[in-house]
């Protein structure tokens, strides 16, 4: 089965800073997904990354794919209250039926 | 528009007890649905996943069974509640465009107790 491992586990930036969250498969990512939840709710939807070398962007917020599909990184340039909360990377199957996901990584913006 | 209904938002349920919990979409038809699980500091686990009515695909062995009686509904469900079926339970479904993800319900969050 398919592993996800994400770092770090947990993050503490001040607000205005730029920072970087890591996602690494076990295997060959056919979709990646990157959620936001704050705590105690649903899962937001970031973005999606499917081929290799990838990049999308949304707002502040800019994920990678790397070219051999194994790694993606959620960056987030000059860092909001807003931010905070729970980041989670989430790898579809290769018929796309499932989602399973990361361990997710813990981010308090402090002023 | 499409949307996704999931209740009770809170449970608190003695060892033993039984356990039923409801997701609903609506403004769409024929989705693949979800539940998964989310342990307190732990990622989310996806628990079954159906992909039609009456089609239901168990990713983890458990305490527990779902159910998709109708093309919008999943249920999650358990004849005996034990202490590690704690956690917050979240439904999702999925569009057949794969760039749009997966849309999750608010979730519940169950205490066994």
């Amino acid at each position: 089965s398919q592993e996800l491992e994400q770092s770090p586990q947990s993050l503490i930036v001040q607000e205005g800073k730029n920072l970087t969250i890591n996602c690494t498969s076990s295997k060959t990512l056919y979709g990646l997904y990157w959620y936001k939840q704050k705590y105690g709710e649903g899962l937001i939807f970031l973005m999606m990354l499917q081929k290799g070398g990838e990049e999308k962007s949304h707002e502040k917020i800019t994920a990678k794919l790397d070219e051999k599909k194994q790694q993606s990184s959620l960056h987030i340039t000059a860092s909001q209250p807003s931010h905070a909360g729970i980041y989670l990377c989430g790898a579809g199957n290769f018929g796309n039926e499932k989602l399973t996901f990361g361990t997710g990584t813990r981010l308090t913006i402090i002023p | 528009s499409q949307t996704i209904h999931q209740w009770p938002a809170t449970l608190v349920q003695p060892v033993g007890s039984p356990l039923s919990l409801e997701c609903t979409v609506e403004g769409t038809s024929n989705p693949n649905l979800y539940w998964y699980r989310q342990a307190a500091g732990r990622g989310l686990q996806l628990l079954f996943y159906s992909v039609g009515i009456g089609q239901i695909s168990s990713e983890v062995p458990q305490n527990l069974s779902a159910s998709r009686p109708q093309d919008r509904q999943f249920i999650l469900s358990s004849k005996k509640l034990l202490l590690s079926d704690s956690g917050f339970y979240l439904c999702a479904w999925k569009t057949g465009v794969m760039s749009y993800g997966y849309t999750f319900g608010s979730g519940t969050r169950l205490t066994v107790v």
